[in-house]
């Protein structure tokens, strides 16, 4: 019975590199939601998928971030072009349809040098 | 813009003493409620919830108690124990969006239990 999984757990990027964040939520879970985390802050809805759909990206910058998840395999948070602000700790939730309660991943740590 | 305060960032308390944090939003579209625990360099576990149609919901030594005319909730540990120690964090959840159940966090409170 594996919870939600992300990795990598740490990521190290330089300026202007592409960050990939890889998200596996738990079996039966069809709906996964992406959060940051700055430092000393609370955690800031990002986006919200389903299989093959984005429901809501609202909390997604304009620019440089992207999120997928596909019929097949993990969902996925891109960030290009990183910057040092983009440095944070980036989390995923699963839940199965109709709960409102979240399962969330232990956090890939991004790091931009 | 913080729809969900936090305002006190610790507290800390005597083992087996009560533990209570506090938490309050002003968006009043919000009807449902969580609170999550969290330890340094792992996810957010969720520990409890409440949805606005109660007052109150109880589970184990975790209470949650909801005032929804103050905007106001609060989680009560009894008794508190040295493993309650972490970060806690309350969430706040808009039903009314479809199957969208985005959560909004405070920044949080960092529980200390001393022995």
């Amino acid at each position: 019975n594996a919870g939600v999984m992300q990795n990598p757990r740490h990521l190290v990027r330089r300026r202007g590199q592409e960050a990939r964040l890889r998200c596996s939520p738990m079996k039966g879970h069809s709906h996964v939601y992406w959060y940051r985390q700055l430092p000393e802050e609370g955690l800031k809805f990002m986006v919200y998928l389903q299989k093959e759909n984005i429901i809501d990206e609202s909390g997604m910058p304009k620019e440089r971030f992207s999120a997928e998840f596909p019929k097949e395999g993990p969902s996925i948070l891109r960030i290009q072009q990183v910057v040092r602000g983009d440095s944070a700790a980036y989390f995923c939730a699963s839940s199965p349809l109709g709960t409102i309660e979240q399962f969330f991943g232990p956090g890939t740590r991004l790091t931009v040098l | 813009d913080q729809q969900v305060k936090q305002n006190s960032p610790s507290l800390s308390v005597q083992e087996g003493r009560i533990s209570i944090l506090n938490c309050d939003y002003t968006n009043s579209m919000f009807d449902y409620f969580l609170w999550y625990k969290k330890y340094p360099a792992e996810g957010p576990t969720f520990l409890i919830s409440i949805s606005s149609i109660k007052d109150k919901n109880e589970d184990g030594r975790f209470t949650v108690f909801l005032n929804k005319s103050a905007k106001h909730l609060s989680l009560h540990i009894v008794p508190s124990q040295p493993g309650d120690s972490a970060v806690y964090f309350c969430a706040a959840s808009g039903i009314g969006g479809g199957s969208n159940y985005k959560l909004t966090f405070g920044k949080g409170t960092l529980l200390t239990v001393n022995p």
